[in-house]
């Protein structure tokens, strides 16, 4: 069973703080590696996707990729309070299917 | 449209009813995904399909499910004889080409509830 393994929280951090969302997959052979988030009621919007061993950077966001670990990581800089909502990791398999964790819900702290 | 569209947005039913659920991916998107979530949990895998064909239909949960996309655009997820574990959210997502190179874009959701 190929899994996507998640926190589930809830992550409380302060605003202004970083916060640190953490991810590991069980499938090897994955290639891409997706952050979504998702507001209460809503469905996921894609925040982050990275392929590639090390660090992305898109704003206030860093996606991490370790695949040796078999590990992910989303950074959130300078957190605000509309940061709060669920983060859920997805892993494209090597045959294009993509699968969830189960998410971290974050809090930010005003 | 502009974006993916599902369609009931809520339904009820008995159990042991018949159920279709709808989905309008964004035009020329060639992938389309089915996921079910239930509350406080991810995303769960049921089915894609690259164009017309079912490319990975194994989280399908039993032979109750069944999902067609014959003309490679609009999709239907078919649930026979609903059970009451079977209440969810119905997700779908569409994606411009392999979904290794592109975004999945969801659809705001079918929510289904087996009475």
């Amino acid at each position: 069973q190929k899994e996507v393994e998640q926190n589930s929280g809830p992550l409380s951090v302060p605003e202004g703080a970083i916060a640190s969302l953490n991810c590991t997959y069980s499938d090897r052979g994955s290639q891409s590696f997706f952050w979504y988030r998702q507001y209460s009621g809503k469905s996921p919007e894609l925040i982050m996707f990275i392929y590639s061993n090390g660090d992305k950077e898109d704003g206030r966001f860093t996606a991490q990729l370790n695949k040796a670990s078999q590990y992910v990581s989303l950074l959130i800089r300078d957190s605000q309070p509309s940061d709060s909502a669920t983060y859920l990791c997805a892993v494209n398999l090597r045959d294009d299917k993509i699968i969830f964790g189960k998410g971290t819900r974050l809090h930010i702290l005003p | 449209g502009a974006g993916v569209s599902q369609t009931p947005s809520n339904k009820v039913t008995e159990k042991g009813k018949y159920v279709e659920l709808r989905c309008d991916p964004i035009s020329g998107h060639t992938a389309l995904y089915w996921y079910r979530q239930s509350l406080g949990q991810g995303p769960e895998f049921l089915i894609y399909f690259q164009g017309t064909g079912a490319a990975d239909d194994s989280g399908l949960p039993n032979d109750r499910f069944f999902a067609v996309r014959p003309e490679g655009s609009v999709s239907t997820l078919k649930i026979q004889r609903t059970e009451r574990g079977d209440s969810a959210v119905y997700l779908c997502a569409s994606s411009a080409s392999r979904a290794d190179t592109g975004e999945l874009f969801f659809g705001e959701g079918s929510r289904l509830t087996v009475l």
